[in-house]
């Protein structure tokens, strides 16, 4: 079945304790993303890749690292977690090298303490 | 950078109605997508728009890039309970390479 994994599916956590978050699909799409969804600020972009080795940031980078060593997998890494990273995290993917029809994951939910 | 108004943010209707929802733009788009999200799930892509003026359908649903291309509609017709979530719109300008989503039309169907 094609899909999106994500995991884990949910995070407690205390502030300052490095986290991953991981991302995989499979369905050799190029492009991969990930948003973070707030009540009332709707999806936002944090990171984007284009292709394996090609990252970049999106509207709210700050405070996470990406990297996209195969072309399966986009993990989130938050260095140093605030409470102000408590969010509901997507990963998304699309064939070709944009933000076509985009496919998403079932979500991450965090809560950093 | 590019903002999209989604309107209306809330709808309460009696199953069988008609639903209409829109977003506009301050830029020009050349896709507009739509979603829908479930409670607790990620969106799931309902219909992908690509030329201005584009009507497409799929079962109940019908949406519309505008001529503008700074617009889009989504209509669901004769309403039924699982239809409740969150509407979603999106749009992609070719030159970016990010999608801009909208706020969101949370749908609630009433028996």
């Amino acid at each position: 079945e094609a899909q999106v994994t994500q995991n884990p599916r949910y995070l407690i956590t205390v502030t300052g304790k490095k986290l991953t978050v991981t991302c995989s699909q499979n369905m050799n799409h190029e492009y991969m993303s990930w948003y973070r969804q707030d009540p009332g600020l709707g999806l936002r972009q944090i990171y984007y890749s284009m292709n394996v080795e090609v990252t970049d940031k999106g509207d709210v980078p700050e405070g996470y690292k990406v990297s996209r060593k195969e072309k399966r997998n986009f993990p989130l890494i938050l260095e140093s977690p605030s409470p102000n990273q408590t969010s509901l995290y997507f990963c998304a993917s699309s064939l070709g090298t944009g933000p076509y029809e985009q496919y998403f994951g079932p979500g991450t939910r965090l809560t950093v303490t | 950078g590019q903002q999209l108004n989604q309107s209306p943010q809330s709808m309460f209707i009696q199953e069988g109605e008609d639903v209409s929802m829109n977003c506009t733009s301050s830029s020009i788009f050349n896709t507009w997508l739509w979603y829908k999200q479930d409670p607790g799930e990620g969106p799931v892509l309902l219909i992908a728009l690509y030329k201005a003026g584009e009507l497409t359908s799929n079962g109940r649903l019908t949406a519309q890039f505008g001529i503008t291309r700074k617009d889009s509609f989504l209509n669901i017709s004769a309403s039924i309970p699982s239809d409740v979530g969150i509407y979603f719109c999106a749009g992609f300008s070719g030159s970016a390479r990010q999608l801009t989503f909208g706020s969101g039309t949370q749908l609630t169907v009433l028996p």
